[in-house]
């Protein structure tokens, strides 16, 4: 069975940092690209960002450029999202995702919020 | 890129059918054959249950169908049960490994 953990989240200040984690079971963890997709109340999902299987490829929603950087641990089969710069309109569910051309298996989400 | 374009709610009593749409533009729905669609019930994590604008997962109930013309997409629930009542939200490929969802559809089963 596959299984996404995700964790990591909390309430962070306006320009403050956080890092998710996604820990990932039931699957081969390094035959899949990963994603993080992000919730919010008012807006739906949202497509935040993407990572190969070997972790040589990233690509980012425009909003989060330059302020958000994905990462893997095909060994620890280990997903992670650093988030710097954080904005109150970053507040969230982060969830993570195993990506073939649509987001087949979901974990449960972590919880951010950004706000002082 | 701009969100996908989705009926903010839809109804019908059990038994029946409904279709949600989804409007996107030619250079994502329009462009590519790779919309999904995701179920999801309050509190929990969404779930695929289309892909592929037709195809549908192991385990997906055959009375979930989804179909698509030219910039929109639709998903189709014959005989409405209860359980269906939950947030729907289509996705769509954009190019360059990047992706788009709708803003989502509250289906009450009345």
């Amino acid at each position: 069975e596959v299984r996404l953990v995700e964790a990591g989240g909390g309430l962070v200040q306006p320009g403050g940092s956080l890092k998710l984690s996604c820990g990932a079971s039931g699957f081969t963890f390094s035959n899949y690209w990963m994603s993080w997709v992000r919730q919010t109340p008012g807006k739906g999902l949202e497509w935040v960002a993407n990572i190969k299987k070997d972790g040589s490829e990233k690509y980012y929603v425009d909003s989060v450029m330059g302020r958000f950087t994905i990462s893997r641990d095909n060994a620890k089969n280990s997903l992670y999202l650093q988030m710097d710069r954080l904005r109150a309109e970053d507040t969230a569910m982060y969830y993570c995702a195993t990506m073939t051309a649509q987001f087949d298996y979901w974990g449960q989400g972590t919880p951010v919020t950004v706000s002082s | 890129q701009s969100a996908l374009t989705q009926p903010a709610s839809v109804s019908g009593s059990p038994g029946q059918s409904i279709t949600i749409s989804c409007t996107g533009i030619s250079s994502d729905v329009g462009s590519y054959n790779l919309v999904s669609w995701y179920q999801q019930h309050p509190g929990k994590a969404p779930k695929l249950i289309i892909y592929e604008v037709t195809k549908r997962p192991s385990g997906v109930s055959s009375r979930f169908s989804g179909s698509k013309s030219d910039n929109t997409a639709s998903l189709t629930i014959s005989g409405l049960q209860a359980e269906d009542e939950a947030d729907y939200y289509c996705c769509s490929y954009t190019g360059t490994y990047s992706w788009v969802f709708g803003g989502g559809t509250k289906l009450t089963v009345l």
